[in-house]
């Protein structure tokens, strides 16, 4: 079965440094997402993205995020100054269709200091 | 906004015997999809079943099953003869049409003893 591929698996960091989160979803999905999970808690949607925009993100998505899909295949997560809270596993997931199966990444555990 | 919730937050069965994890949710759509996620130790997220709100018929997968109560907003997931690698947290999750994300309840771990 096709995979989305998320690097790295565990990201420590300094609060206040900026990290970027890589997936690769399956190449011929159209609809993309990233959503978190902090420890013991549910999953949260983040952000949404569709032909080449955001189409929907959630309160958490403040100015500090932002989404690329910079090359046809790679689809990042950037947080630009990170907070303690920001520590959590992160997961991107894409499907082919609006109705499709979800297919969810492995995870970025990230670990802000 | 739509809702999903979850009221057992730990639940334990025996080998080969069989569970109800159960799910609720509230919404004013009327077409929508629900899903059940496993979340093993890897946190890995795994789609275990899905049902279409249009279709009575219960969703199955070999051992997992749903009871799914449209009129109740009731959805629940019964894994059969469970075995250790059941175990794991369960997550319900709601989509909508009118909106491509998924929203998740809080969770049920389920503990499988011998």
């Amino acid at each position: 079965e096709p995979e989305v591929t998320q690097t790295p698996s565990h990201q420590v960091t300094q609060m206040g440094q900026e990290v970027i989160l890589r997936c690769v979803p399956i190449s011929n999905h159209l609809y993309f997402y990233w959503y978190r999970q902090i420890l013991g808690q549910k999953v949260e949607f983040l952000v949404s993205f569709y032909n080449n925009e955001i189409s929907e993100k959630s309160e958490i998505f403040d100015d500090q995020f932002s989404v690329e899909r910079p090359d046809g295949s790679n689809f990042t997560l950037k947080i630009r100054s990170t907070k303690l809270e920001d520590s959590a596993m992160y997961f991107c997931a894409s499907k082919q269709g609006a109705y499709e199966k979800l297919f969810f990444g492995s995870g970025t555990q990230l670990s802000v200091l | 906004a739509q809702t999903v919730t979850q009221s057992q937050p730990e639940m334990s069965v025996q080998e080969a015997e069989t569970v109800t994890l159960s799910c609720t949710y509230d919404t004013s759509e009327s077409d929508y999809y629900l899903f059940w996620y496993k979340q093993p130790p890897s946190r890995q997220m795994i789609l275990v079943i899905r049902q279409e709100a249009y279709k009575q018929q219960n969703a199955t997968e070999n051992r997992f099953s749903v009871n799914f109560q449209k009129a109740a907003k009731s959805f629940s997931l019964k894994i059969s003869d469970s075995q250790l690698g059941d175990a794991a947290m369960y997550f319900c999750a709601f989509l909508t049409g009118t909106a491509s994300k998924l929203t998740f309840g809080t969770g049920t771990r389920l503990q499988v003893t011998l």
